[in-house]
């Protein structure tokens, strides 16, 4: 299996652009996670997902960034308009269905480290 | 005060030593802990789960787990230069799937 597929690598864009973010999570997952990473704040969950549907998005900023989960194997997070204080590591993670007496753990993809400026 | 506290280090110790790491959560609804593990400019990656209380062993690392006081830690035996990274403890709630991560501890393991 090729993992957790997040692209780009690397985005560098001036304050005011959209910013689009894609994740492909490993086949078979049901749940897809959005993470963002600053050294001040660590990892915040932003959002995330189960079967495509919304499960909880209280930690998104809602005027400026939106995610959606077209199918099973995509989903993007969009920022628009991007601000300087977006710069950070954007982590998509997936895991399977969680059974009784089951934890699965994570798995994420490389990252993308975004730079507004 | 944040959801799952860690001293975020650096802790250093030298190469053969235990390093031990500790966590702790204030929501006593969370039912699963994990320890990632992640080097400098790489993503997370999962080393251990525990959602029962007392001690979880495979290979060199231990989780330990004592709900009554909030507590998760991580004992790594032999310890090696590769473990050199930072290593974030994780809360999962029992009425959702969202995870709590802390902020980290920096671990330096000296040759």
């Amino acid at each position: 299996d090729a993992g957790v597929i997040q692209s780009p690598r690397h985005e560098v864009t001036e304050m005011g652009q959209e910013v689009t973010l894609r994740c492909k999570p490993i086949s078979g997952h049901d749940y897809l996670f959005w993470y963002r990473q600053t050294m001040m704040q660590g990892l915040e969950l932003l959002v995330y997902f189960n079967n495509k549907a919304v499960m909880d998005d209280s930690g998104m900023p809602k005027d400026r960034f939106s995610a959606k989960m077209p199918n099973a194997s995509f989903s993007t997070l969009k920022i628009q308009p991007s601000e300087p204080r977006d710069s950070a590591v954007y982590f998509c993670a997936s895991s399977p269905r969680q059974g009784a007496n089951v934890n699965y753990g994570y798995t994420f993809g490389s990252g993308t480290r975004l730079t507004v400026v | 005060q944040k959801e799952v506290e860690q001293n975020s280090g650096p802790l250093s110790v030298p190469e053969g030593a235990i390093a031990s790491l500790n966590c702790t959560y204030s929501d006593r609804g969370s039912q699963s802990f994990f320890w990632y593990r992640q080097y400098s400019g790489k993503s997370p990656e999962l080393i251990m789960f525990i959602y029962s209380n007392g001690d979880k062993e495979d290979g060199r690392f231990t989780a330990q787990l004592n709900k009554a006081s909030q507590y998760v830690s991580l004992l790594i035996r032999d310890s090696q230069p590769s473990d050199s990274a930072t290593y974030l403890c994780a809360g999962r709630g029992g009425g959702g799937f969202k995870t709590i991560f802390g902020a980290g501890t920096r671990l330096f393991v000296k040759a």
